[in-house]
């Protein structure tokens, strides 16, 4: 089992410009979230995804907007990109129909670290 | 709205001993979940241990455990025999009970230097 993949792994784009990420969930998930975590802090939630619709959103503007393929992979989309979005971006995923605790852990991704110039 | 707070930007602890990170909540529900994840230079998050808000009883993984005190709002991380592959950021997190599994509330983070 692969876990979380996350692509690419480094991303450089300029200011204005747009970006889309995207993250394969591990064998058996069928939800995935979204983290954007700045350097030195923790990360902070942008949005779930769970039969292809979003089920879940955190304080981000509608610049940051996202998709979910039938086969539960995802992307995430940022348009006009500023300098303050220069982060790592970290998906995780999770099973949303799970039986007991350790069914449903969320298990993360490397992450991709965007900058933006 | 929750908050996690976590007061110790970095902690140094020789192999061996042990060291203690400290972490407080605030919210006002009463069913939660609470974890420690590690964040080694890989970048990829890692689940330390969890507990659940409704149980009394601190959980223990290993060398890890926890002292969760739920009318304090506090939930530290004991590591004990810290081993020089203890060395990452460790962030602690809330969860609703009533929130999907993955939306996690991070704190700020801790950065734990294990010396020889």
């Amino acid at each position: 089992d692969a876990g979380v993949t996350q692509s690419p792994t480094h991303l450089i784009k300029t200011r204005g410009q747009q970006v889309t990420l995207r993250c394969s969930p591990k064998s058996g998930h069928d939800t995935v979230s979204w983290y954007q975590q700045a350097l030195g802090q923790g990360p902070q939630f942008i949005f779930q995804y769970y039969e292809e619709e979003e089920r879940q959103r955190g304080n981000f503007p509608d610049r940051f907007s996202g998709h979910q393929f039938p086969n539960y992979s995802s992307e995430l989309n940022v348009n006009a990109l500023l300098l303050g979005d220069s982060a790592l971006y970290l998906c995780a995923s999770s099973r949303l129909q799970g039986g007991g605790l350790g069914d449903t852990e969320a298990f993360f991704g490397q992450g991709t670290r965007l900058t933006v110039v | 709205a929750q908050t996690v707070t976590q007061s110790q930007p970095e902690m140094s602890v020789q192999e061996a001993e042990t060291v203690t990170l400290s972490c407080t909540y605030d919210t006002s529900e009463n069913n939660y979940y609470l974890f420690w994840y590690k964040q080694p230079p890989s970048r990829q998050m890692i689940l330390v241990i969890r507990q659940e808000a409704y149980k009394q009883q601190n959980a223990t993984e290993n060398r890890f455990s926890v002292n969760f005190q739920k009318a304090a709002k506090s939930f530290s991380l004991k590591i004990s025999d810290s081993q020089l592959g203890d060395t990452a950021m460790y962030f602690c997190a809330f969860m609703k009970h009533s929130d999907s599994w993955g939306k996690l509330q991070f704190g700020a983070g801790t950065q734990v230097v294990v010396t020889p």
